[in-house]
């Protein structure tokens, strides 16, 4: 009964490697985000949708690509990946596409890069 | 620059003292809120505050609000061990998107 889920937990990958992480949330949210955190702890917005719409693309690489099968479904695709890109990728929902609604958080992916 | 500046960044307590943290930010704001991250974990929601408010409780969490100095302080009292984490605040800015900013957060260790 996970509210946000998030596959893999754990990712290790060389440089140059294409990989994928999904997002689920079971809270009938619309709106679904892409988080991503530095070893200093700072969390920066990457994606934001809503309703399977991007609404929120901040300057992010096009490396990286969101994809939205569905409202309750919000996956990253990354291309060709960096040593920068170690990090941990959160996925967020909320429940209406309104200015700074409570965002509900998945567990996390750690993404290493070798 | 962020938005949010969370002060101190570290802050080492004893069980059942009160812990206190402020945060800074730069642009007027609809809402402020507070989210715990405990080691290894997501971030978990523990308060919002809207901009024309001055205090809200919820259990033993205390924030103010105080949008002339735009800032705002998470007070959590009696402490206890499991309150260890880092506390962020996020804002969400005036006639901004949906995004919430954070900032870098504060690293509270409560001792038993």
């Amino acid at each position: 009964d996970t509210a946000v889920s998030q596959t893999p937990k754990y990712l290790v990958t060389q440089m140059g490697n294409d990989k994928s992480i999904k997002c689920e949330q079971n809270l009938g949210h619309d709106t679904m985000y892409w988080y991503k955190q530095d070893s200093k702890k700072f969390l920066k917005i990457m994606f934001s949708y809503n309703n399977k719409e991007l609404i929120i693309n901040e300057t992010v690489p096009n490396r990286f690509s969101p994809k939205s099968p569905d409202k309750a479904h919000l996956n990253l695709h990354i291309n060709s990946l960096e040593l920068g890109d170690s990090a941990v990728y959160f996925c967020a929902s909320s429940q209406i596409r309104l200015r700074g609604e409570t965002q509900y958080f998945g567990p996390g992916t750690r993404l290493l890069v070798l | 620059s962020q938005q949010g500046e969370e002060d101190p960044q570290a802050l080492s307590i004893q069980e059942g003292e009160n812990a206190t943290m402020n945060c800074s930010y730069k642009t007027s704001i609809n809402n402020l809120q507070w989210y715990r991250q405990n080691s290894g974990r997501g971030l978990v929601h523990l308060i919002l505050i809207r901009s024309n408010e001055r205090e809200k409780h919820s259990g033993r969490l205390r924030v103010t609000l105080d949008t002339s100095k735009k800032s705002s302080s998470l007070l959590i009292t009696a402490s206890r061990a499991a309150d260890t984490a880092s506390y962020f605040c996020a804002t969400a800015l005036q006639g901004g998107s949906e995004k919430l900013v954070f900032g870098k957060g504060t690293k509270l260790t409560v001792n038993p």
